[in-house]
């Protein structure tokens, strides 16, 4: 079982439509963040957050430390959202060294107009 | 815009040769991560360098080495290329390590034949 699991893997929307993609770990963390990446490969950090909630424009990410789990939600989901995006976390630290992320599979996002 | 430009942008060697991947961090950014991406996975964290010293490693072997300069520029070297190197490679700086933003570079796409 993976350290960081997302769901669901693929997403199909209409144009307006709320969209929510979670975002379950299994290790104790210091940070989590939520990523976004389009076709050929970049990579843009869109939050870091390590409790409660963050905003950003249409963009809502919420963390439950308690639960393991977290959120990203988009509200009038537009064509130009449609990306894949990831969750990563940054385990709490062990004393042994830096760790990087430890990232999920990622969420593929369609948003039909 | 990121300010973290990688070079080249792809690559194709043959297995056994070596290979050298560049990346520039973001100005004032002091700790540079690596991550290999093969397609379809998320990313995995190869090492993490921090002011010069390696100072944190993922489950890679040794022949994957790397180098961060003195102006927090930095290599990503590959020895005795394997056909399951191939993927995308992107280095990520920040300020602070793990638990602060992360700025990807666009990523170097290497193929080993």
């Amino acid at each position: 079982k993976n350290e960081v699991e997302q769901s669901p893997q693929n997403l199909t929307a209409q144009e307006g439509e709320f969209i929510t993609i979670n975002c379950s770990y299994s290790v104790g963390i210091s940070a989590l963040h939520w990523l976004q990446q389009h076709p050929g490969g970049g990579i843009v950090s869109l939050f870091m957050l390590s409790s409660g909630k963050k905003k950003h424009g249409r963009l809502i990410a919420t963390i439950n430390i308690q639960e393991k789990h977290s959120s990203l939600h988009i509200t009038a989901s537009h064509p130009r959202d449609s990306a894949v995006y990831i969750c990563a976390a940054h385990r709490m630290y062990s004393g042994g060294g830096a760790d990087g992320l430890t990232f999920g599979k990622g969420t593929h996002l369609i948003i039909q107009p | 815009e990121t300010g973290v430009t990688q070079s080249p942008t792809h690559l194709i060697k043959t297995r056994g040769q070596q290979v050298t991947l560049r990346c520039s961090s973001q100005s004032g950014h002091n700790t540079v991560s690596w991550y290999q991406q093969a397609l379809g996975q998320g990313p995995q964290f190869i090492f993490q360098y921090y002011r010069e010293e390696e100072n944190g490693r993922g489950n890679f072997p040794p022949r994957f080495s790397g180098l961060q300069f003195p102006n927090y520029s930095s290599e990503l070297n590959v020895n005795a290329l394997e056909l399951d190197d191939s993927a995308l490679y992107l280095c990520a700086s920040s300020y602070q390590g793990s638990t602060d933003t992360q700025y990807f570079g666009p990523g170097t796409r290497l193929t080993v034949l």
